[in-house]
């Protein structure tokens, strides 16, 4: 049974750094995309971005140039970095794994974002 | 990015009830659409995949259709765990941007 554990600062001060880690349990990071989607206060998911195992990542163009997602094959695990936090970042972080048809299978728990000083 | 519109926004049913939520592409999707569903507090769970294929272990009270540019989940005999957050997603392209949600409320 595919399960994820995500963990990670929920605190951050504004224009630092989110850094947030998926841990997979029950199967290895090949054949998956490793995705991140986040979600604000009474909105939407808004998908943030996904990486295979092995290849390229592929990034959210609103939030291009500050998200850098990373998989760790040797740790079964994901990481998603966001830099230069704002307000308008804060929400529920999601790491999921994306299959073949690119749907959304399995989730983690969600990290409660806040950006405060 | 493709954006996805859903309809209605809010929707009022009863146990019972038969719905059908409704999601339009900006863009003809070829199927690569799906369907979540989202209690408050919870992560999104994935209901139907590729526009029609219900998820493992979900009822076959839900059915998603797609029609032309639009993509449906009709969901019948509503049962009080259905009433929820629905969400559509495009799977065609990245972005895989989502729709802003159906709320179903009893």
């Amino acid at each position: 049974q595919v399960r994820l554990q995500q963990w990670g600062a929920g605190l951050v001060r504004p224009s630092e750094t989110l850094s947030l880690t998926c841990d997979v349990f029950g199967v290895s990071l090949d054949n998956s995309l490793w995705t991140w989607v986040r979600q604000a206060p009474g909105r939407g998911p808004e998908w943030i971005g996904e990486v295979s195992h092995s290849g390229h990542p592929s990034y959210s163009p609103s939030l291009f140039g500050r998200v850098t997602i990373t998989t760790d094959a040797s740790k079964r695990s994901f990481s998603l970095k966001m830099t230069s936090l704002t307000a308008a970042d804060a929400g529920v972080y999601y790491c999921a794994r994306g299959r073949n048809v690119y749907d959304l299978d399995v989730w983690g728990q969600g990290t409660v974002v806040t950006v405060s000083s | 990015d493709i954006q996805m519109t859903q309809s209605p926004s809010f929707l009022s049913a009863s146990v019972g009830d038969t719905v059908t939520l409704t999601c339009r592409a900006s863009r003809p999707l070829n199927g690569f659409v799906n369907w979540y569903q989202q209690h408050p507090g919870k992560a999104p769970k994935l209901l139907v995949s590729a526009g029609t294929t219900r998820s493992s272990g979900v009822s076959s009270r839900f059915a998603g259709r797609i029609s032309g540019p639009d993509s449906s989940l009709t969901i019948t005999g509503l049962q009080p765990d259905d009433f929820a957050s629905y969400f559509c997603q495009q799977a065609l392209s990245t972005p895989r941007t989502f729709g802003q949600g159906t709320r179903l409320d009893i």
